[in-house]
């Protein structure tokens, strides 16, 4: 079993949509919480971070932990056609230098 | 200023060629990482540097040479390369090395082409 496990998608939705991309994980050591986004041909853009379980709310993205399921999620609201790229969900056990990523999600908003 | 520059942004270099990769940030931050990506997958950790210091090599060929000669610089020396090292080469910078959080910030990356 992979340490962190994403959907590669691809996910494709209309603009306006609400999208939701997931990320579940196997060690429970891990309590810090980052999603990416990468535009194509691109360096990896840090959207937000969390630590342990709980919302966090900036703009029209919310990153939820769910440390008892092992499940992290990002919700964008308002999707808009700029928001296409590859999202990655990372995480760290806290006080360690590597960040282990997941696979990525490829999403497309359709004008 | 939350900005990692790398340059180049392209490199295409032959099998017998020594090139390097450059990385720098001023947003003070004591630790230092260069990822590798390939197409369609999730970045690599290769090397950090905490406090100018290297820190973890990730078993990285030693064909890739790092080297950190001062808290905002970070270099990549390349000496002969495989066809298979072609990839996107990131920089990243975070506050401390090992710091709860460790939120880390990337830069756009060097594109290298080995021919």
């Amino acid at each position: 079993q992979k340490e962190v496990e994403q959907d590669p998608g691809p996910l494709s939705v209309p603009e306006g949509a609400i999208v939701s991309l997931n990320c579940t994980y196997s060690n429970s050591a891990f309590q810090y919480f980052m999603w990416y986004r990468q535009y194509s041909r691109k360096g990896p853009e840090l959207l937000m971070y969390t630590y342990s379980s709980g919302n966090k709310e900036d703009g029209r993205f919310t990153a939820q932990v769910d440390k008892s399921s092992k499940y992290i999620s990002l919700f964008i609201r308002d999707s808009q056609p700029s928001d296409s790229a590859t999202y990655l969900c990372a995480m760290s056990r806290g006080g360690s230098e590597k960040l282990v990523f997941g696979k990525g999600t490829k999403l497309t908003v359709n004008p | 200023d939350t900005e990692v520059t790398q340059t180049p942004k392209h490199l295409v270099m032959g099998m017998t060629n020594k090139k390097s990769l450059k990385c720098e940030q001023h947003m003070g931050h004591r630790a230092m990482y260069w990822y590798k990506q390939k197409a369609k997958k999730p970045p690599e950790l290769m090397f950090v540097y905490s406090y100018e210091k290297l820190s973890i090599n990730e078993s990285v060929p030693s064909r890739f040479s790092p080297e950190c000669p001062n808290s905002s610089l970070l270099n990549l020396h390349l000496h002969a390369l495989q066809p298979e090292d072609s990839a996107l080469y990131l920089c990243a910078s975070s506050l401390l090395s090992g710091a709860p959080g460790n939120e880390q910030f990337f830069g756009p990356g060097t594109r290298l082409t080995v021919l």
